[in-house]
């Protein structure tokens, strides 16, 4: 079965500072793997996604993340904060065999964003 | 263009009423997927479509809950009797067979019963 751990229910960081947020997954075939943003009272939107290819993958608002497969991971990463980054952020993982239809979501990660 | 609607936005009913919830698809969008978000459980996938028929119902959690799609452009969930327990914010997302990859959130409906 495939899950999805995110380290780190809160994350807090200043304003121009690196935003680092984990995501570990754990599948027995070879995932897709998304990240989806949630703003206050918003359905999710998605920020990137992995399926093929190249292993950093550049998303929307210029956050980026890297499939690593040797530490199962999926970190998503952002060079530098802006207050409009806080939201919560929910790491996703699909299964190949059934198309990616089934997506199973982590628990979420809340990033604040200090001025 | 208009991304995917649901209605209501915000529903509050009494224990053992029945609760409809709606959702329109984004035209063109051929997979419908039903999710339930609580602070307990996170998000949980409830049941999906394709071509309005139902691929996967697993996640749905006992027999008060159902879902159709009449057609394309319509669904719903319904929970009859309801509990509080069922309180949640529930989400309809929609994706092409192109770009299943990606779905498309509406902005939920926030479920209390009481």
């Amino acid at each position: 079965a495939q899950s999805v751990t995110q380290l780190g229910s809160h994350v807090s960081v200043s304003e121009g500072a690196l935003v680092l947020l984990r995501c570990n997954y754990s599948s027995s075939v070879p995932p897709y793997l998304f990240w989806y943003v949630q703003y206050p009272n918003q359905g999710l939107q998605l920020l990137l996604k992995y399926t093929t290819g190249a292993t950093l993958v550049k998303g929307i608002n210029g956050f980026e993340a890297e499939f690593k497969k040797s530490e199962t991971s999926f970190h998503l990463t952002k060079p530098s904060a802006h207050m409009s980054d806080a939201a919560e952020y929910f790491c996703a993982v699909s299964d190949r065999r059934t198309g990616g239809f089934k997506t199973i979501f982590g628990a979420g990660t809340r990033l604040f964003v200090k001025a | 263009d208009a991304g995917v609607i649901q209605s209501p936005r915000h529903e509050v009913t009494e224990m053992g009423q029945e609760v409809t919830l709606r959702c329109k698809p984004i035209s063109g969008h051929d997979y419908l997927f039903w999710y339930r978000q609580t602070m307990m459980r996170g998000l949980e996938l409830l049941i999906y479509f394709n071509n309005n028929v139902p691929i996967d119902d697993s996640g749905m959690p006992e027999d008060r809950f159902s879902a159709k799609m009449p057609n394309a452009s319509f669904s719903t969930l319904k929970i009859q009797p309801s509990e509080p327990r069922d309180s949640a914010v529930y989400f309809c997302a929609s994706s092409s067979t192109g770009q299943i990859y990606e779905q498309y959130f509406g902005p939920g409906t926030r479920l209390t019963v009481t």
